[in-house]
């Protein structure tokens, strides 16, 4: 599996701020980005997700970015809440391979009041 | 409640010992996966069941042992386990055919101890 590379390893915003984690892919094949958000004793829950034939996509406070000739996408958590204090993944797959996910090593992310 | 749940939550094993873990999905979905989460790496896919037969075993060790039984059960048996095989075993599920990519649904996962 090529890898998915992601910044930063963490991240501390305030409450009301942008909370802006970046990822970069090398396979060129890889045409499913999803973002995931994982709680502290928990498993990593999808929170939004894109294919490359848009470049934004936006659900609530959450968009997605993305750059196909960059081979890059990023996640922007608009107006910052501490419940947002979560690590988040992003990762990307092919059609075709049954969901089969390569995921970044993730941001840890603290919003403080 | 994802409707993947795993057991047991943490597990503390020696390095002789053989245990089990377990995954049941309640999603009726027909793909089934095993990833390994360590500190500070990427969650590593292990393995790919798809109606159940194994689709994808991403070179992991012998000492792991996947069964799938049927798509609603995932189970992975460990044995002479090492100290780095220490991670969080998470469980995920999708309704993934070939030709499709749906969400991922994962458990919450068995935090392993290897002493």
């Amino acid at each position: 599996q090529q890898q998915v590379k992601q910044s930063p390893q963490s991240l501390i915003v305030q409450k009301g701020g942008i909370s802006i984690i970046n990822c970069a892919y090398e396979n060129t094949a890889f045409d499913y980005f999803p973002w995931y958000q994982q709680f502290p004793g928990k498993g990593p829950a999808l929170l939004i997700a894109i294919r490359p034939d848009v470049s934004e996509k936006k659900e609530g406070r959450f968009t997605i970015s993305f750059n196909k000739s960059a081979k890059q996408f990023s996640l922007h958590i608009m107006d910052s809440q501490p419940g947002d204090s979560a690590t988040y993944f992003c990762a990307a797959s092919e059609t075709g391979t049954a969901s089969k996910l390569t995921f970044g090593t993730g941001t840890r992310l603290q919003v403080t009041l | 409640e994802t409707g993947v749940t795993q057991t047991p939550r943490h597990l503390v094993m020696g390095m002789t010992n053989k245990k089990s873990l377990k995954c049941e999905q309640h999603l009726g979905h027909n793909a089934m996966y095993w990833y390994k989460q360590s500190a500070k790496k990427p969650l590593e896919l292990m393995f790919v069941y798809n109606f159940k037969e194994q689709t994808e075993n991403n070179s992991v060790p012998s000492r792991f042992s996947p069964e799938c039984p049927n798509s609603s059960h995932l189970f992975l048996h460990l044995h002479t386990l090492q100290p780095e095989d220490s991670a969080l075993y998470l469980c995920a599920s999708s309704q993934g055919e070939a030709g499709e990519i749906t969400e991922a649904f994962f458990g919450q996962g068995t935090r392993l101890t290897v002493v």
